[in-house]
């Protein structure tokens, strides 16, 4: 079974600064994918980033970025120039590759980022 | 928007009373999830379809059952509700050979 760890239950930043939110897990296999999912206020959950595991460059998405370590296990969340609209949950998830594992997610608990004006 | 809707949106209902909450997709995919959201658990898979008929049990799915008569209709019944399935429940749909999972608004169950 794998698990994910997000230790940081709060965040804050300042606007137009940088933030990064940590997750680790534990797996024992070797194709997977990794995900940052935000959940605002309005409960919708939104696709942030994707990590293949067998890529070994890093995922970007505009001001979004991933730090991502599968030796180490570690897949930390970089948000660059932080917008009041960041205000969310985000969750780490991690899924088994192929099969009927698409769609099936393993998330961490979740950390609250708070963006100040 | 992938086209998920989840009904109701808010359910209050009493201890010991069966409830069912509908997953609507109109997306045509192959496989549909519920997943519970708690406070500290992140979000849980419960049950799974990967199509009409087929379905199993995820993470934490003592409690409920699930139906899939039809590729676009998914549900979930809790048979008789406690107060630790007072919840948020989401439905979430994917393709074939699609890694990302699409999620509808979710549900506010509460049991009281």
């Amino acid at each position: 079974a794998q698990t994910v760890t997000q230790s940081q239950p709060e965040m804050s930043v300042q606007e137009a600064e940088t933030v990064t939110l940590s997750c680790t897990y534990d797996t024992s296999e070797n194709n997977y994918y990794l995900f940052w999912y935000k959940q605002p206020p309005s409960r919708q959950m939104i696709l942030v980033i994707r990590q293949e595991a067998y890529k070994q460059q890093n995922a970007t998405e505009n001001r979004f970025s991933v730090n991502f370590q599968k030796a180490a296990k570690s897949f930390s969340l970089k948000i660059s120039d932080s917008q009041l609209g960041d205000t969310a949950m985000y969750f780490c998830a991690f899924m088994k590759h192929g099969g009927t594992s698409y769609g099936k997610l393993t998330f961490g608990q979740g950390t609250i980022l708070t963006v100040h004006p | 928007d992938a086209g998920i809707t989840q009904s109701p949106r808010h359910k209050v209902t009493e201890t010991g009373t069966p409830v069912t909450l509908r997953c609507h997709q109109t997306e045509n995919h192959r496989y549909m999830y519920w997943y519970r959201q708690d406070p500290g658990h992140g979000l849980r898979l419960i049950h799974y379809s990967y199509g009409v008929k087929d379905t199993d049990k995820g993470e934490v799915s003592d409690g409920y059952s699930v139906s899939r008569s039809k590729t676009e209709d998914f549900l979930l019944t809790l048979e008789s509700a406690t107060s630790s399935q007072t919840s948020v429940y989401f439905c979430a749909i994917s393709g074939q050979g699609n890694t990302e999972a699409f999620f509808g608004q979710g549900t506010r169950l509460t049991v009281v």
